[in-house]
């Protein structure tokens, strides 16, 4: 069974690095999944970040591009993410996602973890 | 940047009915364009990708279609677990999502 597990601080103070977690289980990343972290803002709606191959290839939002870094590691079974120089338009609900094969859409999510700006 | 553009925001409808949203794109996209449900508190769910193919376990009266810049996702019945929101997403130059249809009881 796929599963998604997002995790990291839920508080981060502004002009810091936010810094994410995907655990996966169920299948493994070097088997040709390829990642992606969405993000979505209280009562608003769904915001593409940025994917990953399973071979580490990256792109990423333009608007993001510049404060983005997404990794993989395969014997971890993990995606990250990492977004720097937050301010509190930052404050969402992330969440990491896969599909095998294709880079999007994704088929399978985890279920999100909410990061709040603040100091 | 594409631009994903849905109407209507908010549709009321009831058990029984058909309803359809639109997506319009910026530029064309192909037929590089999905659409999910999310109900609140939950991760979006995968319905349709590549405009019209329908996902493994998605009940048949959701459907798709368009390409280009015009897209439509239709529920042929609504059901009561249908009360939900829907975005579409285009996935052709980088992704983006269209600001969601609310699709709640009449």
């Amino acid at each position: 069974q796929v599963q998604l597990q997002e995790s990291g601080p839920g508080l981060v103070k502004p002009s810091e690095t936010l810094s994410l977690k995907c655990s996966v289980s169920g299948f493994s990343i070097s088997s040709g999944y390829n990642g992606a972290w969405i993000r979505q803002p209280p009562g608003k709606g769904l915001e593409w970040i940025g994917s990953i191959s399973h071979s580490g290839a990256t792109y990423y939002s333009p608007s993001l591009n510049s404060r983005v870094t997404i990794s993989v590691d395969t014997s971890k079974n993990q995606f990250s993410l990492k977004l720097s120089s937050v301010t509190a338009a930052d404050t969402a609900v992330y969440y990491c996602a896969t599909r095998k094969g294709a880079w999007l859409p994704a088929d399978y999510w985890g279920q999100g973890t909410l990061v709040t700006v603040s100091s | 940047d594409v631009q994903m553009t849905q109407s209507p925001s908010t549709l009321s409808a009831s058990v029984g009915d058909r309803v359809t949203i639109t997506c319009r794109a910026s530029q064309s996209i192909s037929s590089w364009l999905a659409w999910y449900q999310q109900t609140p508190g939950k991760a979006p769910k995968l319905l349709i990708y590549k405009a019209s193919s329908l996902e493994s376990g998605v009940p048949s009266r959701f459907s798709g279609s368009g390409s280009g810049t015009e897209f439509s996702l239709s529920i042929s019945s609504l059901q009561p677990e249908d009360f939900a929101t829907y975005y579409c997403q285009q996935y052709d130059s980088y992704s983006t999502f269209g600001q969601g249809t609310k699709v709640e009881i009449k």
